[in-house]
């Protein structure tokens, strides 16, 4: 069963900092990963989807990188702004019915 | 919008009554899903479709029903409310393991 871990928990941060957040999952045999966005009572909001054969996408001030071989993906944000506090979720596509596992995510506050 | 709609937005139950929940995608898609989402759990599935007429059980499928008769709605069912099931209730959709999960805005459900 895979499992995913996502530290920290909850992070806060100045503005215009570049920040990094952690995702790690124990079962490499994943079709994808998909880097989500929440805000408060609202969606999901699709950040970045890298394929397994992929190592890193980029999208604006967003980098994402996938390491099968360790079990890691990283979420990198350049030059935070208040705008980007919200909820990050990472998430791994796998399994025979090709569903989406969840971290549980962390919480970002960029202070201005 | 293209997209994944969900109907009612929020809806507060007493236990023991029934409702159901409704998914409607326009984007052609084949794969549809229901998870749920609580407070430092994460999201968890709760039943997913891989095609019209299909259902199959997830993480946490008991106390729920689902229906896929036409492609592009997913019906998720409670036949007698309980408070254990008070979260929010969000469905989503895909097309292709290369595809990436579109999501919801969401039902946040009450059960009283």
């Amino acid at each position: 069963k895979q499992e995913v871990t996502q530290i920290p928990a909850a992070l806060s941060v100045p503005e215009g900092e570049n920040l990094v957040l952690n995702c790690s999952f124990t079962d490499s045999a994943i079709y994808n990963l998909q880097w989500f966005r929440q805000d408060p009572g609202k969606g999901l909001t699709s950040l970045l989807l890298i394929q397994s054969s992929q190592r890193e996408q980029t999208s604006g001030r967003l980098n994402a990188s996938l390491d099968k071989s360790s079990g890691r993906s990283t979420l990198y944000i350049a030059a935070s702004q208040p705008g980007d506090s919200a909820t990050y979720l990472c998430a791994f596509l796998s399994g025979s019915a090709r569903q989406l596992t969840f971290g549980s995510g962390t919480q970002l506050t960029v202070l201005p | 919008n293209a997209g994944v709609t969900q109907t009612p937005k929020f809806r507060v139950l007493k236990t023991g009554q029934s409702m159901t929940l409704l998914c409607a995608q326009d984007m052609n898609h084949e794969y549809m899903y229901w998870y749920r989402q609580d407070p430092g759990m994460g999201l968890r599935l709760i039943h997913y479709s891989v095609g019209e007429g299909t259902t199959a059980k997830g993480e946490v499928p008991d106390g729920y029903n689902v229906s896929r008769l036409k492609k592009q709605n997913f019906l998720l069912g409670l036949e007698s409310a309980a408070p254990s099931q008070t979260s929010v209730y969000f469905c989503a959709s895909r097309t292709g393991t290369a595809n990436g999960y579109t999501f919801g805005s969401g039902t946040r459900l009450t059960v009283v």
